[in-house]
């Protein structure tokens, strides 16, 4: 069953703004992940973190975890119009439970 | 890094044909690849663990006479949508992992319309 909820469901910015999402889940983990899905593509895995981690950077990309609250965010600063995509965190190590996703639109 | 790659990338058949969707990993080795179903603006779900040389693990409510997994080489996975119907109509992706890494590399999908 799924067990990741995302929010917000879609998020609509301006290019170079920052666009933040957020992922909450239910039971205990070792890390999680964020992937990013173009239209009707696959998936492209963009950070883990693990759950001794509470913030980890990647270029643009900054998520953060908070253990206590099983909720993680991800940050995209400066956004730029290819940002556009959905955005979805998983969680169970090999068996990946992807949550709800957002779907992000960067207007040009 | 690690490609997948999935084939075909889209395929329409007639309701109760069986369709054979590939899964290859092209420059590793995957003793273990998944399937995932993804329906219009859902999420994933994982539908089975493909494991290379033996049966694959399904999940829960997924029916393993119906969408069969053979995992016959560390570098193929095939998903067989047999008598498949409306309802099957989905995007089927693959992924893999490259041990001792815990992040999937996923595959281009599959988008699979029954008429």
């Amino acid at each position: 069953s799924q067990q990741g909820e995302e929010d917000p469901q879609a998020l609509s910015i301006q290019e170079g703004e920052n666009a933040t999402m957020n992922c909450s889940y239910k039971t205990s983990i070792n890390n999680l992940q964020w992937y990013r899905q173009n239209s009707g593509r696959g998936l492209v895995h963009l950070i883990l973190i693990r759950s001794n981690e509470r913030e980890k950077h990647s270029g643009r990309l900054r998520v953060t975890l908070d253990t206590s609250k099983k909720s993680s965010s991800l940050l995209i600063t400066a956004s730029r119009a290819a940002d556009t995509a959905s955005y979805f965190c998983a969680t169970g190590g090999s068996r990946l439970t992807f949550g709800e996703g957002t779907q992000l639109t960067v207007n040009p | 890094g690690a490609v997948v790659s999935q084939h075909p990338s889209w395929v329409i058949c007639k309701s109760g044909t069986s369709v054979k969707i590939e899964c290859r990993s092209l420059d590793f080795q995957a003793t273990t690849m998944f399937w995932y179903r993804q329906f219009p603006k859902q999420s994933l779900m994982l539908m089975a663990t493909s494991n290379e040389g033996s049966k694959a693990t399904y999940e829960q409510g997924v029916e393993k006479d119906k969408f069969l997994i053979n995992h016959a080489s560390l570098t193929l996975s095939t998903l067989t949508v047999t008598s498949a119907h409306p309802e099957d109509s989905s995007f089927y992706i693959c992924s893999a992992r490259v041990p001792p890494q815990e992040t999937q590399y996923f595959g281009p999908g599959t988008r699979l319309l029954v008429l």
